[in-house]
């Protein structure tokens, strides 16, 4: 079976702060896919990255940094110097391939992030 | 280039009414999806498509039926609605790995 489990469920920090989300992950596919998404207080969902299992390398996007670790199956995701637009919440997410039902992603229960000023 | 749309953005139904949920994508992509976000938790696979004129349940399937007769829209309907189906709902449509989302409709049901 496939799970995703983001243990925070809710962080506070302070602006400029670094903050780490935390994404652990179970599956027995050896193809998959994982992602985060952003889900700002007006509900829509951003997408923020996409892994594929055969690329660990760690990706910086700007604040944004990725950790991707095969041996202990997470996926964590950093901000650093946070601001209070980052205020959100963070899903993590799971996909089979496209052949395996759909690619149906699963979801993890969110992390949700404030920022205050 | 709308991407995913969805109709209606809001809507609030007794129990037992129907209705149904449209979601239109321009992007010519096969797979299409319907999800639902409920308070704490992470969004969970109602129904999906891996093409025109075939649906496939997902992980949470009672209450919902689909049809996919057009590649371009999904359709979700409630035959008849009960208050645990308050919810939002996002529909979502995929070319390979990439799930472009839209942006939602709020259902309550009283």
């Amino acid at each position: 079976a496939q799970k995703v489990t983001q243990a925070q469920t809710e962080i506070s920090v302070v602006e400029k702060e670094d903050v780490t989300l935390d994404c652990v992950y179970e599956t027995r596919d050896t193809t998959y896919y994982l992602f985060w998404y952003k889900q700002p207080p007006s509900g829509e969902l951003v997408f923020l990255i996409r892994r594929n299992s055969f690329d660990e390398q760690n990706e910086i996007s700007g604040r944004y940094s990725w950790n991707f670790q095969k041996s202990t199956s997470s996926f964590n995701f950093t901000i650093t110097a946070s601001q209070v637009v980052d205020s959100a919440v963070y899903f993590c997410a799971l996909s089979a391939p496209i052949y395996n039902q759909g690619g149906k992603l699963i979801f993890g229960q969110g992390t949700e992030l404030s920022v205050k000023p | 280039n709308a991407g995913v749309t969805q109709t209606p953005k809001f809507r609030v139904l007794k129990t037992g009414q129907s209705m149904t949920l449209l979601c239109a994508q321009d992007m010519n992509h096969e797979y299409m999806y319907w999800y639902r976000q409920d308070p704490g938790m992470g969004l969970r696979l109602i129904h999906y498509s891996v093409g025109e004129g075939t649906t496939a349940k997902g992980e949470v399937p009672d209450g919902y039926n689909v049809s996919r007769l057009k590649k371009q829209n999904f359709l979700l309907g409630l035959e008849s609605a009960a208050p645990s189906q308050t919810s939002v709902y996002f529909c979502a449509s995929s070319y390979i790995s990439e799930q472009y989302f839209g942006p939602g409709t709020r259902l309550t049901v009283t």
